[in-house]
């Protein structure tokens, strides 16, 4: 039959707010999170990452937020701007014989308005 | 430092033919792994190389294989293309076990007719 597309949720934030794109994860033994963003066209691009053993992590205008009780990851945008527009994946891996198996979230669309 | 390189950008195939897709990785990057992006499924993990070996495989059928050679530059893959096929495939690269931060290409856009 004919395949489904995923249907991504969709944040649409006006510039200068701060956005805030939620994942949950499905493999508690995952020890690696990364946050790539998408633009049409493009490959991921690697935004920040952050391991088990820290709750946050802070780069240029974005933080990283882990919850290991609930398996939940946020990337938080500070100053969001027009640029910033795009899918946005959080990606977990696993460790050990996991080795470079990236497991995707479906994604975000991130939606910037001037 | 260069980034990751995927040729070509665009290939059309009908089905039944294969194709060869091919990653250059990040100068000193031995880690190479490959995804498949479709509306359909989103990105899923193909496989992943390191010094010439496979170390991990996705859940594709025997028609998707890959190799690495001593250079760590890699090629993918697919023969009797289905339809289905028709996807974005992504390669990355990290700089040892793959645990690091992998560093996509632009992809390469593969058409099936």
């Amino acid at each position: 039959g004919e395949s489904v597309g995923l249907h991504l949720p969709t944040l649409s934030v006006q510039e200068g707010d701060n956005s805030i794109i939620n994942c949950a994860y499905s493999n508690s033994a995952s020890d690696y999170f990364i946050w790539y963003k998408q633009e049409s066209g493009k490959g991921p691009q690697f935004i920040i990452d952050i391991r088990s053993n820290m709750d946050k992590r802070q780069g240029q205008r974005v933080t990283v937020l882990l919850n290991k009780t609930v398996k939940h990851l946020s990337l938080q945008i500070a100053a969001t701007q027009p640029g910033d527009s795009a899918v946005y994946f959080c990606a977990e891996n696993a460790g050990g014989t996991s080795y470079g198996k990236l497991t995707f979230g479906q994604g975000t669309i991130l939606t910037v308005h001037p | 430092k260069a980034g990751v390189t995927q040729t070509p950008r665009y290939l059309i195939k009908t089905r039944g033919q294969q194709v060869t897709l091919s990653c250059s990785p990040i100068s000193g990057h031995r880690s190479v792994s490959w995804y498949q992006q479709t509306p359909g499924q989103g990105l899923q993990f193909l496989f992943e190389y390191f010094s010439e070996t496979q170390r991990n495989k996705g859940n594709f059928p025997g028609r998707f294989s890959g190799r690495q050679f001593s250079n760590s530059r890699s090629e993918m893959n697919v023969s009797t293309l289905e339809l289905g096929d028709s996807a974005l495939y992504l390669c990355a690269s990290s700089l040892l076990v793959g645990t690091e931060t992998q560093y996509f290409g632009p992809g390469t856009r593969l058409l099936v007719l």
